[in-house]
């Protein structure tokens, strides 16, 4: 059975730009986590989906934002890159809300 | 507000050796606490888990430490392999909001020496 899968693998942008990272959970899995792993500040919860529908959002900026697609795959979206939002970006899926969520090996975003 | 913390930030353990990462919480609903293990390239991969309910739970070499009172857990790794080098993380969470809640320490880099 697949894992969860995220592209691009690595990303490296221009601050001002714009960030896409996409998601593919592990089939059969509605529950889709975002997550940035910044260096020195551990995991850092950014947004979760739902059957569609954005259940919760983590403490960051508009600038922050995704979608879930209808086969559950799920984008994450950084508008106006800072240097600041270098960082790991991982995404993790669950069967439902409370059961097990499983990582992705994330997307590697550089910002110069 | 850093809810979990977390300690040592590195940590190194002669082979054979017991490895013991320390972690603290600050909220008391907190009811589901995991610890994941996270190697270079790769995404955290959940190693074992407690609630509350309990005060020690093993499996295989990774043993969970749970005080409630204190508002403390610990995770032991006896026999200590250098195949263990990795980043720990501890977490916590209300599992009834599921895993968007999860909180997690800033991680301890292990690295066991052959």
């Amino acid at each position: 059975e697949a894992g969860v899968t995220q592209s691009p693998t690595h990303l490296i942008k221009t601050r001002g730009q714009q960030a896409t990272l996409r998601c593919s959970p592990i089939s059969g899995h509605t529950s889709v986590y975002w997550y940035q792993q910044a260096l020195g500040l551990g995991l850092q919860f950014l947004l979760w989906y739902d059957e569609g529908e954005e259940r919760n959002r983590g403490n960051f900026p508009p600038r922050f934002s995704g979608r879930q697609f209808p086969n559950y795959s799920s984008e994450l979206n950084v508008n106006a890159l800072e240097l600041e939002d270098s960082a790991l970006y991982l995404c993790a899926s669950s069967f439902d809300p409370d059961t097990e969520a499983f990582f992705g090996q994330g997307t590697r975003l550089t910002v110069v | 507000q850093q809810q979990v913390k977390q300690s040592p930030q590195s940590l190194i353990v002669q082979k054979g050796g017991i490895s013991i990462i320390n972690c603290a919480y600050e909220n008391t609903a907190f009811d589901y606490f995991p610890w994941y293990q996270q190697f270079p390239g790769k995404g955290p991969a959940l190693l074992i888990a407690i609630r509350p309910d309990v005060s020690e739970k093993k499996e295989g070499r990774f043993t969970i430490s749970f005080n409630k009172s204190a508002k403390q857990f610990s995770l032991h790794i006896m026999d200590s392999q250098p195949g263990d080098s990795a980043t720990y993380f501890c977490a916590a969470t209300l599992m009834n909001s599921g895993y968007s809640t999860l909180t997690f320490g800033k991680g301890t880099m292990l690295l066991v020496s052959p």
